[in-house]
């Protein structure tokens, strides 16, 4: 079975700040990997994801991760914090398809930012 | 982009009702879809995958028979919450995998039940 872990439910920053939001994952087969965005009663926007191709993947808004096979982690970055950051992160793995490609969900990060 | 449509945002019903929630695909066809559930301050809880045209298949603990998944089109999926008890409210949110895409999927921007 596939899962992810995300290290700190709850990370505060200072703005102009380096985001980092940890996420290890296990799967028994290659994942693909996601980052998610979740603001207060919205859906998820996708920030970016890894299919296998370059490890290191760039997003939206300035977010970047690296998939890191040896250490089964796919960690989010952002060098420089904005107020308009603070919500929660999602980190998700998929199986590919081999179960239906059902998407699985990290525990959340919230993220404050700090004027 | 993609785009998923959910309605309605937000929903008060009496206990005993049942409500109807729909996720459409709104620029994509979207083989199969996905409902999850999630309580405040948690993550999303995958409910059940919805495959167009067959039945949905549902996690471990969830009951079907208290949420229904039609998948009829490959635009559409609904789930319907029957006899729902105050124990249901919760933010409900659908994703739609688009057909033939590269694993993206979309998520609809969530439905807040409130049960009274």
């Amino acid at each position: 079975a596939q899962s992810v872990t995300q290290l700190g439910s709850h990370v505060s920053v200072s703005e102009g700040a380096l985001v980092l939001l940890r996420c290890n994952y296990s799967s028994s087969v290659p994942p693909y990997l996601f980052w998610y965005v979740q603001y207060p009663n919205q859906g998820l926007q996708l920030l970016l994801k890894y299919t296998s191709a370059a490890t290191l993947v760039k997003g939206i808004n300035g977010f970047e991760a690296e998939f890191k096979k040896s250490e089964t982690s796919f960690h989010l970055t952002k060098p420089s914090a904005h107020m308009s950051d603070a919500a929660e992160y999602f980190c998700a793995v998929s199986d590919r398809g081999n179960q239906g490609g059902k998407l699985i969900f990290g525990q959340g990060t919230e993220l404050s930012v700090k004027p | 982009g993609a785009v998923v449509s959910q309605h309605p945002s937000w929903v008060i019903c009496k206990s005993g009702t049942s409500v109807k929630i729909e996720c459409r695909s709104l620029d994509f066809q979207a083989t199969t879809m996905f409902w999850y559930r999630q309580f405040p301050k948690q993550s999303l809880m995958l409910m059940a995958t919805s495959n167009e045209g067959s039945k949905a298949t549902y996690e471990q603990g969830v009951e079907k028979d208290k949420f229904l998944i039609n998948h009829a089109s490959l635009t559409l999926s609904t789930l319907t919450v029957t006899s729902a008890h105050p124990e249901d409210s919760s933010f409900y949110i659908c994703s739609a995998r688009e057909t033939g895409g590269v694993y993206g999927y979309t998520f609809g921007s969530g439905t807040r039940l409130t049960v009274v």
